[in-house]
């Protein structure tokens, strides 16, 4: 039972454009979600996150949107650099902090 | 060091050998977790630790992994008689706070295991 949901496995996006990388989740007890960047051969990133009560939160380049009625978060990067190509988990957590990951989207920005 | 350290990074061992993993969180973090990710998957969450007390270990896959944290910093996850599907990369996490908290977690780079 797969419940957080990455239905892209991949992602190629022109360096300057707008990445957009989606996630649909179905268990509604979820109250925190989280981004992580991963590079190969490395670990997790924490790259930003939402709380259940928002529905959008900014930082730099990177913007998560929440929408909870659909159960689907976003995030959005803008503008894309080329630094930024990685596999990008979605994450969400109920409860104290056990995180339930996605299966990741790679994103590879062309130059 | 200033981020989560896991020992071995590579570890090769025969079919129903007993293997230990290391994991040296942030200093001062109180929650350490472990991960398994197989091939291709995300993260999926095995054992959780707040301070010493192994408050959640529901994602453990079977009673022969056993996870430690004896004083409150270092963890052991123990495989013991191996099998190939235990083939994998083990993640390590700390953050910061403990039930509650919105500390995000801080992962380690991983001990691939590959079990012959």
């Amino acid at each position: 039972d797969q419940q957080v949901k990455q239905n892209s496995p991949s992602l190629s996006v022109q360096e300057g454009r707008i990445s957009i990388l989606n996630c649909d989740y179905t268990n509604s007890m979820f109250d925190y979600f989280l981004w992580y960047k991963k590079y190969p051969a490395e670990g997790p990133t924490f790259l930003i996150s939402i709380s259940s009560i928002k529905d959008k939160n900014e930082d730099g380049r990177f913007t998560v949107f929440l929408n909870k009625s659909a159960k689907h978060l976003s995030l959005h990067i803008v503008p894309s650099q080329p630094g930024d190509s990685a596999v990008y988990f979605c994450a969400a957590r109920t409860g104290y902090q056990k995180v339930t990951f996605g299966t990741g989207t790679k994103l590879q920005v062309i130059p | 060091g200033a981020g989560v350290s896991q020992s071995p990074r590579y570890k090769v061992a025969k079919r129903g050998q007993d293997v230990a993993l290391r994991c040296d969180p942030i200093s001062g973090h109180v929650s350490l977790f472990w991960y398994q990710q197989a091939l291709g998957q995300g993260p999926e969450f095995l054992t959780y630790f707040q301070n010493e007390a192994q408050l959640d270990k529901s994602g453990l896959p079977s009673d022969r992994f056993f996870a430690e944290r004896p004083e409150g910093s270092v963890s052991t996850l123990k495989i013991q008689r191996t099998q190939q599907e235990d083939s994998a990369v083990y993640l390590c996490a700390s953050s910061l706070d403990g039930e509650g908290s919105n500390q995000p977690q801080h992962f380690g780079d991983g001990t691939r295991l590959s079990i012959l």
